[in-house]
């Protein structure tokens, strides 16, 4: 089946700092999401991508729609304690089947 | 802010046993979905339920699964004959009308003993 693979699985990084993760299939998908799920709770969505190309800002969180449309890429500038979580990208195939990644573990040091 | 609801936040059931999941989407939304995720793993698709029909589903969704919306507000997931490995959280998620942002329950975690 359809995978979208996410890397760094983890990543520990000092406050203030920024923080890159990307998400890759090898599918083409028309719908890209970026998700943030604290333990113990649902996703919350952060931002969505609808173009090839396309760059959207959410505050502090940049994300980009791959050329390609195989990939995506999420951006966190001057990370804070509180952007600990784990961040998951979805794509959208089909109508309405949207497809997980495995997930980038973020930790923030103070 | 509306937000999507589910009930019970935590059911325990032996295997072999029906359950019953439920969650109310937010008012306006037409499109309805189910998830689940494995402890520690990542969120698996199930479901997407529209206009009283399934749209998509995924290879999980097999025939001990069924969907749901009894009445105006409730969005329900049936496990028919529960086995060991259908442990783990179901998230409710909606959307509205021609817009793909979903937003999610608080989850169920189902664990079958």
């Amino acid at each position: 089946g359809q995978q979208l693979n996410q890397s760094p699985q983890s990543m520990f990084i000092q406050e203030g700092e920024d923080v890159s993760m990307n998400c890759t299939s090898s599918s083409i998908f028309n719908t890209w999401l970026w998700y943030k799920q604290d333990p113990g709770e649902g996703p919350v969505l952060l931002i969505a991508l609808y173009k090839a190309g396309e760059l959207t800002s959410n505050g502090r969180l940049t994300a980009q729609f791959g050329i390609t449309r195989k990939d995506s890429f999420l951006n966190i500038s001057a990370s804070i304690p509180s952007d600990v979580g784990i961040y998951f990208c979805a794509g959208i195939s089909g109508t309405y089947k949207y497809i997980f990644g495995t997930g980038t573990r973020l930790k923030v040091l103070a | 802010e509306p937000e999507v609801t589910q009930t019970p936040s935590h059911q325990v059931t032996q295997m072999g046993q029906e359950v019953i999941l439920r969650c109310v989407p937010i008012s306006n939304h037409l499109y309805f979905y189910w998830y689940r995720q494995i402890l520690g793993q990542k969120v698996e698709f199930l479901v997407s339920f529209y206009n009283n029909e399934i749209s998509e589903k995924s290879e999980i969704f097999d025939d001990q699964f069924s969907v749901e919306r009894p009445d105006g507000s409730n969005f329900t997931l049936k496990i028919r004959s529960t086995k060991l490995e259908d442990s783990a959280m179901y998230f409710c998620a909606s959307s509205g009308v021609g817009d793909y942002e979903q937003y999610f329950g608080p989850g169920t975690r189902l664990t079958v003993t």
